[in-house]
């Protein structure tokens, strides 16, 4: 079945830097590339998200980019600000299904 | 206004009891999820839905059942709940197919079974 890894587990970076996490998937089909966000108590919520026809995209301070010829894509944020902290999950699609990556802690430090 | 809201938000109960979690969205989406969070943040996939059928039924043990009345609701029925059972349970929608559309999630329900 699809394989999917998320680096790194935990990535702590101080405030105003930049955090880049990668996400690696096996199914060279899948064609959606998603980014979620699951803050303390809450459930995930959609970020950014990007399909199979674009290297990259842009929103704010937060963008993905793909390569589809290694089957990776990455989260990029700069400018990390406290509300950042959370747990991303990458969630590329295979079989008409998502499939979630393990998340990364991405802790902010003052 | 909710977009995804699940009753209840906490749950404790024993070993060998059976409970139900309910999700509604008010959304008007075709396909619902329920997914299970264990303590190490894994998310797994467990049932999906679109307008009231299931599309997705992962390796779950048949302890666990999912019903949905109209394609607001999706409700999660387990049976004979063991501690491995214990687990954040979350509910979302999306407009369509999994792989196309943007999932919405509800808060979670945190079941504790002692």
């Amino acid at each position: 079945g699809e394989n999917v890894e998320q680096h790194p587990s935990t990535l702590s970076v101080q405030e105003g830097d930049s955090a880049v996490i990668k996400c690696t998937y096996s199914d060279s089909a899948s064609n959606y590339f998603p980014w979620y966000k699951q803050e303390l108590g809450k459930g995930p919520q959609l970020i950014i998200d990007i399909r199979s026809n674009v290297g990259e995209k842009k929103d704010q301070r937060i963008a993905v980019t793909l390569n589809k010829t290694a089957k990776h894509f990455s989260l990029h944020i700069t400018e990390t600000q406290p509300e950042d902290s959370a747990v991303y999950f990458c969630a590329p699609d295979s079989n008409y299904q998502l499939i979630w990556g393990a998340g990364t802690k991405l802790i902010i430090k003052p | 206004d909710t977009a995804v809201s699940q009753t209840p938000k906490y749950l404790v109960t024993q070993m060998g009891n059976d409970k139900s979690i309910k999700c509604e969205q008010n959304l008007g989406h075709d396909t619902m999820y329920w997914y299970k969070q264990d303590s190490k943040k894994f998310l797994k996939i467990m049932f999906s839905y679109n307008n009231k059928e299931l599309i997705i039924n992962e390796t779950v043990p048949n302890r666990f059942s999912p019903k949905s009345p109209d394609k607001a609701h999706l409700n999660l029925h387990i049976n004979s709940l063991e501690l491995g059972d214990s687990a954040v349970y979350f509910c979302a929608s999306s407009q369509g197919l999994p792989s196309t559309y943007e999932q919405y999630f509800g808060p979670g329900t945190r079941l504790t079974v002692t």
